[in-house]
């Protein structure tokens, strides 16, 4: 298995563009966790899907934050517009009823 | 709410030696524990997973031990190689969210 796969690795924008980031759970999980890293806060859970349904999004920080999970395979996560304290390091994980298995992460910086 | 903290922040030691990692946390109802590894640029390594109900979990040269009434945890390396060198993070799964500490950043020199 390749484990948890996230594109883009590294992604640079600027101020008020929109920003994607992607996100394949290991086959089998079906538990997928949106998180953010950054030196002031450590690490954050923005939002986990059960089974493909959004369970608790009290992490997403503001209405500018989306998360959608269109099935067992697939989820995004999209910031619209997107803010300079919005650089962070943005880690997806998935996991089935036990330890949570990462990605190697997307470090979004906007400038 | 739940806090986790993570003692010492960082930590920098001679090879071979033995150490000891501190997680501790404020609420004692847990369903498990995880520990972490995080080489710098990359993502998050499961080391170890303890059941609430558990007392320790051990994988080769790591051994992780839980008092859930106390709230602590702690990471033994026994050991240690310059390869161990990374940051370290528990993290407390409450009801269905894993709370992370903030880490100790480990320094194994030859």
């Amino acid at each position: 298995d390749a484990g948890v796969i996230q594109s883009p690795r590294h992604e640079v924008t600027e101020m008020g563009q929109e920003v994607t980031l992607r996100c394949k759970p290991i086959s089998g999980h079906n538990s997928l966790f949106w998180y953010r890293q950054t030196m002031m806060r450590g690490l954050e859970l923005l939002i986990y899907f059960n089974n493909n349904v959004p369970i608790d999004d009290s992490g997403m920080p503001e209405d500018r934050f989306s998360a959608k999970m269109p099935n067992a395979s697939f989820s995004t996560l999209k910031i619209q517009p997107s803010e300079p304290r919005d650089s962070a390091v943005y880690f997806c994980a998935s996991g089935l009823a036990g330890p949570q298995f990462f990605g190697p992460g997307t470090r979004l910086t906007v400038l | 709410k739940q806090e986790v903290t993570q003692i010492p922040a960082a930590l920098s030691v001679p090879e071979g030696e033995n150490l000891v990692l501190n997680c501790s946390f404020t609420d004692s109802a847990i369903y498990n524990l995880q520990w972490f590894r995080q080489d710098p640029g990359k993502g998050l390594t499961s080391l170890l997973l303890i059941q609430s109900s558990q007392r320790e979990q051990t994988s080769g040269r790591l051994n992780a031990s839980l008092d859930k009434s106390s709230g602590r945890s702690t990471l033994y390396i026994a050991a240690s190689q310059p390869g161990d060198s990374a940051t370290y993070l528990c993290a407390v799964l409450n009801t269905d969210k894993l709370i992370f500490g903030t880490g100790t950043r480990l320094q194994v020199f030859p």
